[in-house]
């Protein structure tokens, strides 16, 4: 299958800082990224729709000022946690949809703490 | 909802019997793809079932979908202790913005026995 790849794979930072999450499609292109998080044993939660060229689309509850999405290239999406804060403490994971056949790869995941 | 409510959410089996998961939805789908996901990992493709197609195999997998139904069901053949792991449907809605979103569920947790 397709490969995914997310960097970094955990991060720790301090309350109030910002974090840069990037998201990659390694052999093939996607003009679409998701963004989801996940909590402990739950389902994964959709926050934004990452579309190349255009303004990402947010999810009903998710703060677009605070999760900064930008899709700079057809293999390239990446997710800003801005002022972090303990809540925002969780799994990050982004998945590409393969336009060729509408299949979804997702990269391995972020692990995010906030202290 | 439009996401995917996987059915039963916890199985358990001995190796080399078969696992069937089943998958209901309720909205208008362009295709309903199967994950997953080890313990504290990412999602694994399994396999992707296209709105006119009922039934798809790959290795020990088979996936039906009846879109009269809206319902999708995973079979596991043979299972092995490896196949422990959580098992998730995503359909796909097929409508303007939402074209592309995944919708999950909870999962069915797998666990096969030596």
């Amino acid at each position: 299958g397709a490969v995914v790849s997310q960097h970094p794979s955990r991060v720790i930072c301090k309350s109030g800082t910002s974090v840069k999450i990037e998201c990659r499609s390694l052999d093939f292109q996607a003009t679409t990224m998701f963004w989801y998080r996940q909590f402990p044993k739950q389902s994964l939660m959709l926050m934004a729709t990452s579309n190349e060229g255009s303004k990402a689309t947010y999810e009903q509850g998710v703060e677009k000022d605070k999760f900064l999405i930008n899709h700079a290239s057809l293999t390239l999406s990446t997710l800003t946690v801005t002022s972090a804060h303990p809540e925002d403490s969780s799994f990050y994971i982004c998945s590409a949809r393969r336009q060729s056949t509408y299949e979804q790869y997702f990269g391995p995941g972020t692990r995010l703490t906030v202290t | 909802s439009q996401q995917g409510e996987e059915d039963p959410q916890a199985l358990s089996i001995q190796e080399g019997e078969n696992a069937t998961m089943n998958c209901s939805y309720k909205t208008s789908i362009n295709n309903l793809q199967w994950y997953r996901q080890n313990s504290g990992r990412g999602l694994v493709h399994l396999i992707l079932i296209r709105s006119n197609e009922r039934e798809k195999h790959s290795g020990r997998l088979r996936v039906t979908l009846d879109t009269s139904k809206k319902s999708s069901s995973l079979l596991i053949t043979a299972s092995r202790a490896a196949d422990t792991a959580s098992y998730f449907c995503a359909p796909e809605a097929d409508r303007g913005s939402t074209l592309g979103r995944l919708y999950f569920g909870r999962g069915t947790q797998l666990t096969v026995w030596p």
